[in-house]
């Protein structure tokens, strides 16, 4: 019931071209899905978050996509640059349970 | 922006050793949290602290570990008697609103148990 799937497990894309990642979730409890960022070295930073209650947020070149019913998110990254190169992590939580995380996309743009 | 500092940035200590990783979460967050990272695998939750004590924990978090607040700013994990597999990223992370919302993650601390 806590596990948050992450597809796939690595992605290679080309400079100006979208990254699409997907993830499921289990538990219809959750209430909160953000993407991290995670460059080698450092610690996840949060990239964007989304809320059931809406089915898409974008904030710049990322966008989140949400389908409550699927019980399934998506992070799509436009115009994808090399500096976009990094693991990317979705996760879920709600009021009741700690964040939980997917196993993680390496992303990878080359030019 | 503010930032969740952790120390040190690497550790390398024998097995059956004690280590105390040290974070200080930002200062008008409420909730603690510790995570590690195996390398090349998935962020895995340890424990949660609010309030002054654990609120939440997972079963990872076996009585090898202990966590501490033991001022107003500092929040520690400790491991009594390291194991290899204890071998990881450990992550400390803050929260101002707790579970529900984000979390702001520290660099973290490379712990290479030998």
């Amino acid at each position: 019931q806590q596990q948050v799937k992450q597809s796939p497990q690595s992605l290679i894309v080309q400079k100006g071209g979208i990254s699409i990642i997907n993830c499921a979730y289990e538990n219809t409890a959750f209430d909160y899905f953000p993407w991290y960022q995670q460059f080698p070295g450092k610690g996840p930073a949060l990239l964007i978050a989304i809320r059931p209650d809406v089915s898409e947020k974008k904030e710049g070149r990322f966008t989140i996509s949400f389908n409550k019913s699927a019980k399934q998110f998506s992070l799509h990254i436009m115009d994808s640059q090399p500096g976009d190169s990094a693991t990317y992590f979705c996760a879920g939580n709600s009021g009741n349970t700690p964040l939980v995380f997917g196993k993680g996309t390496r992303l990878s743009v080359i030019a | 922006e503010p930032e969740v500092t952790q120390t040190p940035s690497h550790q390398v200590t024998q097995m059956g050793q004690e280590v105390i990783l040290r974070c200080v979460p930002i200062s008008n967050h409420l909730y603690f949290y510790w995570y590690r990272q195996i390398l090349g695998q998935k962020v895995e939750f340890l424990v949660s602290f609010y309030n002054n004590e654990i609120s939440e924990k997972s079963e990872i978090f076996d009585d090898q570990f202990s966590v501490e607040r033991p001022d107003g700013s500092n929040f520690t994990l400790k491991i009594r008697s390291t194991k290899l597999e204890d071998s990881a990223m450990y992550f400390c992370a803050s929260s101002e609103a707790g579970h529900g919302y984000g979390y702001t993650f520290g660099s973290g601390t490379r712990l290479t148990v030998v």
